[in-house]
């Protein structure tokens, strides 16, 4: 069975600093792992995916996010926070089965940025 | 671009009675899923459907049904509507290339009274 944990449901920072969330998951196999972000009132984007061919992997608005096995983390970042990203942040794994497969999402972390 | 179309964005219906959620793809996608989202619970899977007339539970099936007669459109039916189905649902589906990555629809805002 595949779980997400994201460490913090509520991170805080100031615009221009870098932002953290982070990240970690269990798979029984090889996954697949994703970002998606939630702006108020707005539907889920995805943000990046890990797809193992690199472990290192950007994504849109400057985000982007390491793959590390040996510490089963999938952590965010960004290196300066812009208001604009003030959102809800969800982490997600899948499982990959034959001809479909199915995300499990983590409860998400709101992120707070302030001028 | 993928574009998942929702029936409402707001619905307020009354205890008891049977919802349909409907969700539509303009694209030729076999998978589709309905989720719904609760704060602090993130996304939970209700049900899924990977071809028509085909359907699998999901984490949460209880109290929900679904009905998939043509591909591109995949309901979420609440035979009897209870107060803790009110929630946000959400509608993704699954393209075959890439790695498995969903796109969503915008959601429909449910209040059961």
């Amino acid at each position: 069975a595949q779980s997400v944990t994201q460490l913090d449901s509520h991170v805080s920072v100031s615009e221009g600093t870098p932002v953290l969330l982070r990240c970690n998951y269990s798979s029984s196999y090889s996954p697949s792992l994703f970002w998606y972000v939630q702006h108020p009132n707005k539907g889920l984007q995805l943000l990046l995916k890990y797809t193992s061919a690199a472990t290192l992997v950007k994504g849109i608005n400057g985000f982007e996010a390491e793959f590390k096995k040996s510490e089963t983390s999938f952590h965010l970042t960004k290196p300066s926070a812009h208001m604009s990203d003030a959102a809800e942040y969800f982490c997600v794994v899948s499982d990959r089965f034959s001809g479909y497969s199915t995300l499990t999402f983590g409860k998400g972390t709101m992120l707070l940025v302030s001028p | 671009d993928v574009k998942v179309t929702q029936s409402s964005r707001y619905l307020v219906k009354r205890t008891g009675e049977k919802v349909f959620l409907e969700c539509v793809q303009d694209m030729d996608h076999e998978n589709m899923f309905w989720y719904r989202q609760d704060p602090g619970l993130g996304l939970r899977l209700i049900y899924f459907s990977y071809d028509v007339k085909m359907k699998e539970k999901g984490d949460i099936p209880e109290g929900y049904s679904v009905s998939r007669e043509k591909k591109e459109r995949f309901s979420l039916i609440l035979e009897s509507a209870s107060t803790n189905q009110t929630s946000m649902y959400l509608c993704a589906i699954q393209t075959a290339v890439g790695y498995n990555e969903q796109f969503f629809g915008p959601g429909t805002r449910l209040t059961v009274l």
